[in-house]
């Protein structure tokens, strides 16, 4: 089983529409969590931590279930600008920081 | 504010060629440093991290090494380059203390013919 798996993609929508990105993690003692997005031939640049709580950023939605070892991210309203590929990352311990496959995201006229 | 530079964008180098990427950091003291290589079409491979001087982690058996000269320097290296070498690299730095989100350079392009 990989240590970070997220949905397969590419995820095609039309702009305005709200989209759900799914992430797991298999280390249960896994300690942060971040989404970054990364655009083609770009660096991933972080969009948001992922807090216990939840957390909201504008359009964009993070939330954190440690029992299902499962992190997603919520982005309403969907923008030309927000296509790329977003990354889901976990932190285990120390600098081991785990990276997603990735899902891209098409948001279409 | 803490700013990561990383150069040079692209390079095109021949099999057999020695290799040096060079990255630096500023705003920011005794940062942890890693190199990613992302083959095309793929996810981020973690080649080596390092938490202070001279102080250096590999996570892959490879053709690579690196150096860390300075707190805010951080170089890649190689002596021989495969083709297998190709790829996108990347320096990113995380604060020290409880994790952090790293921050990421803007690579450098790397085609070995």
């Amino acid at each position: 089983r990989k240590e970070v798996e997220q949905d397969p993609g590419p995820f095609n929508v039309p702009e305005g529409a709200t989209v759900a990105f799914n992430c797991t993690y298999s280390n249960s003692a896994s300690q942060s969590f971040f989404w970054y997005r990364q655009d083609c031939r770009k660096e991933p640049k972080l969009l948001m931590s992922v807090y216990s709580s939840g957390n909201e950023d504008g359009r964009f939605t993070a939330q954190l279930n440690r029992a299902s070892q499962y992190i997603s991210l919520l982005i309403r309203d969907s923008k030309l600008s927000d296509s790329a590929t977003y990354l889901c990352v976990v932190n285990d311990y120390g600098q081991n920081f785990v990276f997603g496959p990735g899902t891209r995201l098409s948001v279409l006229p | 504010s803490q700013t990561i530079h990383q150069w040079p964008a692209t390079l095109v180098q021949p099999v057999g060629s020695p290799l040096s990427l060079e990255c630096t950091v500023e705003g920011t003291s005794n940062p942890n440093l890693y190199w990613y290589r992302q083959a095309a079409g793929r996810g981020l491979q973690l080649l080596f991290y390092s938490v202070g001087i001279g102080q250096i982690s590999s996570e892959v058996p490879q053709n690579l090494s690196a150096s860390r000269p300075q707190d805010r320097q951080f170089i890649l290296s190689s002596k021989k380059l495969l083709l297998s070498d190709s790829g996108f690299y990347l320096c990113a730095w995380s604060g020290d203390g409880p994790p952090q989100p790293q921050h990421f350079g803007d690579g450098t392009r790397l085609s070995i013919l």
